[in-house]
């Protein structure tokens, strides 16, 4: 089946490790985001990426890193510099081509972190 | 700093009746305009997304957009219990990313 596959779905987290998050998709999807949620909040953007090998800071990066070695892959990192990183992470991608229709972004399914 | 703004509700509505959500963007050059349903602890669902001014329809919902207003709405028919969810309103800013607006929390009413 086609679609973005995001792990681990629950992820625990000690104070002052690194984790990283997987995104997949086999959409052939030029684009991949990643989104923050917080409980009762909107998404607010992590790193964005257009094409391969390049990627951009969204509004809320730091204690964040990413990299987008290959087209379908796009994991990130939340590093001990993230403060308060409890959250639900939403990844996501478009065809970023072919118009305004391309734009459309699906999600993943998300991964739940806790700090604990 | 590009912004989308909803009502965060909740917004309450009987069964059966119209829900209206609303939604305003700052970005005038935006030209690409979503909504998203997002059931709790779910990820966001694609309901329609819309470009040109005017309304788009599909089913029980209808998407309504005046750029010149920065304006964009979300009308849902005959509204279901299962329509409660939290609304997403989301636009793209110029050729680059995605931004969300809150949210706003429907509740139908039996």
């Amino acid at each position: 089946d086609g679609g973005i596959t995001q792990s681990p779905k629950y992820l625990f987290r000690k104070e002052g490790q690194n984790v990283t998050l997987s995104c997949e998709q086999n959409l052939n999807h030029d684009a991949m985001y990643w989104y923050r949620q917080d409980p009762g909040q909107g998404l607010r953007l992590i790193y964005y990426s257009q094409i391969v090998n390049d990627f951009q800071k969204g509004d809320i990066a730091e204690g964040y890193s990413v990299s987008r070695e290959k087209k379908e892959s796009f994991p990130l990192t939340v590093t001990s510099a993230q403060k308060n990183p409890t959250a639900f992470y939403l990844c996501a991608s478009s065809i970023n081509r072919g118009g305004l229709a391309g734009n459309t972004i699906y999600f993943g399914e998300g991964s739940w972190l806790t700090v604990v | 700093q590009k912004e989308v703004e909803q009502n965060s509700g909740p917004l309450s509505v009987p069964e059966g009746a119209i829900a209206s959500l609303n939604c305003t963007y700052s970005d005038r050059g935006s030209q690409s305009f979503f909504w998203y349903r997002q059931y709790s602890g779910k990820s966001p669902e694609l309901i329609m997304s819309i470009y040109s001014n005017g309304d788009k329809e599909d089913g029980r919902f209808t998407a309504q957009l005046n750029k010149a207003s920065q304006y964009v709405s979300l009308l849902i028919r005959d509204s279901q219990p299962s329509d409660s969810a939290t609304y997403l309103c989301a636009v793209k800013i110029g050729d680059d990313k995605i931004i969300f607006g809150k949210g706003t929390r429907l509740h139908i009413l039996p």
